[in-house]
């Protein structure tokens, strides 16, 4: 079964920052990985997706992801924080048979920036 | 903002009481899917309707049902409700292909609907 797993529950960084969430997955398949966005009273924000051919994986506001196989990782970077991504971030990996899709998520990460 | 929209935004319900909760899917796309996610915690997968019909399903007791309409707007439904099912339910839209899974787009999700239960 497809799961993916968060480390750390929060992650704080100074405005200008480097952005690093890490997520590392497990799937007996090739997996479709997304990164997720959740502000405070939202739903959920597509920032990326990872699904096959290159494994760096830009999406929006500034933010990218590498798809490490041999370390079975995704992790999230964003080379400087601003104060407005403060919020938090949801790991996922798409799961199901021929017959349905569905996204398993991590349990988050929430990202805190300091000025 | 992604077209899908979700109502209401907040409800009170008390234990044992039954609530229906309603999401339009963004226009074109026939799968919708619902999640719960907890305090804290990341969304739970509770089932996915295709094409008006159940598609699949989530660990959650059958009080948990759900229904799509032919316009792929999805209801779901919730009875004798208990204090843990209090939680955001999130309703996500895309485009399904059923039998593949190297195709298909990523899911769009509402904003969600805030349900406390006391």
């Amino acid at each position: 079964a497809q799961s993916v797993t968060q480390l750390g529950s929060h992650v704080s960084v100074s405005e200008g920052a480097l952005v690093l969430l890490r997520c590392n997955y497990s799937s007996s398949v090739p997996p479709y990985l997304f990164w997720y966005v959740q502000y405070p009273n939202q739903g959920l924000q597509l920032l990326l997706k990872y699904t096959t051919g290159a494994t760096l994986v830009k999406g929006i506001n500034g933010f990218e992801a590498e798809f490490k196989k041999s370390e079975t990782s995704f992790h999230l970077t964003k080379p400087s924080a601003h104060m407005s991504d403060a919020a938090e971030y949801f790991c996922a990996v798409r799961a199901g048979n021929t017959g349905f899709q569905k996204l398993v998520f991590g349990t988050g990460t929430r990202l805190l920036v300091s000025p | 903002e992604t077209g899908v929209t979700q109502s209401p935004t907040h409800l009170i319900k008390t234990r044992g009481q039954q609530v229906t909760l309603r999401c339009s899917s963004q226009s074109g796309h026939n799968t919708v899917s619902w999640y719960q996610q907890a305090l804290g915690q990341g969304p739970q997968f509770i089932f996915q309707y295709y094409r008006e019909e159940e598609n699949g399903r989530g660990n959650f007791p059958p009080r948990f049902s759900g229904l799509q309409f032919p316009n792929y707007s999805s209801e779901l439904n919730v009875n004798a409700l208990e204090l843990d099912d209090s939680a955001l339910y999130l309703c996500a839209s895309s485009l399904g292909k059923r039998q593949r899974l190297d195709t298909g787009t990523e899911a769009f999700f509402g904003q969600g609907t805030r349900l406390t239960v006391v």
